[in-house]
């Protein structure tokens, strides 16, 4: 399997706090995205990384930021967390934007309280 | 409209038999499509492309039909470790080079013994 980890696996944060994911690969590929899962809406782009310090928004922005200083490392921040936050946080990994699909984190379970 | 569109199921089949799912799209400049597996609470997993002129792959057959804009997946003799849920990917290319990755919200297979 393709050297991608997410950390934490798990975590419980308290509404108004600020909470950092990580997602660390070992494939020196190019793009790199954030995913967040709910049911009922699939998975949704939130941001994504076609190099270090080139980012871009995806679908569903708003409340998170990212930061990519090393290829390797592509983190997200939830600037100051909401109970809609709540989800199951993917990031994905592709040598190219989309062609010949994604290889998945195996996701961060986040609960705001 | 949603832009990909799944039956959610559950199809629950009897071990050996033969199950299909479909999956809609509605942009017809679509360029490349995927089905991926995804197991309770894991993160999905790319199972195969779908080429214009059909794919197979062990007892998976991916078929793609772009007048009517669907494609299909096709699973013969179902085992029971292939019950997950099973997930469509429609790529659309956009600006720059980057391709836009929508997911679909899933068809949910259940072989039973």
């Amino acid at each position: 399997d393709a050297g991608i980890t997410q950390s934490p696996r798990h975590k419980v944060t308290e509404t108004g706090t600020p909470v950092t994911l990580r997602c660390h690969q070992t494939e020196n590929h190019r793009y790199m995205y954030w995913y967040r899962q709910d049911p009922g809406h699939g998975l949704r782009l939130i941001h994504y990384s076609y190099g270090v310090k080139d980012t871009d928004k995806g679908e569903v922005s708003d409340g998170y930021s990212v930061s990519r200083s090393k290829t390797e490392d592509f983190l997200l921040t939830l600037e100051s967390a909401t109970s809609s936050q709540t989800s199951v946080y993917f990031c994905a990994i592709s040598e190219s934007s989309g062609i010949g699909g994604y290889t998945f984190g195996s996701g961060t379970r986040l609960t705001v309280v | 409209r949603k832009e990909v569109e799944q039956d959610p199921g559950p199809f629950n089949v009897p071990e050996g038999a033969t199950v299909a799912f479909n999956c809609t799209y509605s942009n017809s400049a679509s360029q490349s499509f995927f089905w991926y597996r995804q197991d309770c609470r894991k993160e999905p997993k790319l199972l195969m492309s779908v080429y214009s002129s059909g794919n197979e792959d062990g007892r998976f057959t991916a078929q793609l039909n772009r007048a009517s804009q669907y494609i299909s997946l096709l699973i013969r003799d179902s085992k029971l470790s292939d019950s997950a849920t099973y997930l469509c990917v429609v790529n659309i290319a956009g600006s720059g080079g980057y391709q836009k990755v929508t997911f679909g919200t899933g068809t949910k297979l259940q072989v039973i013994p």
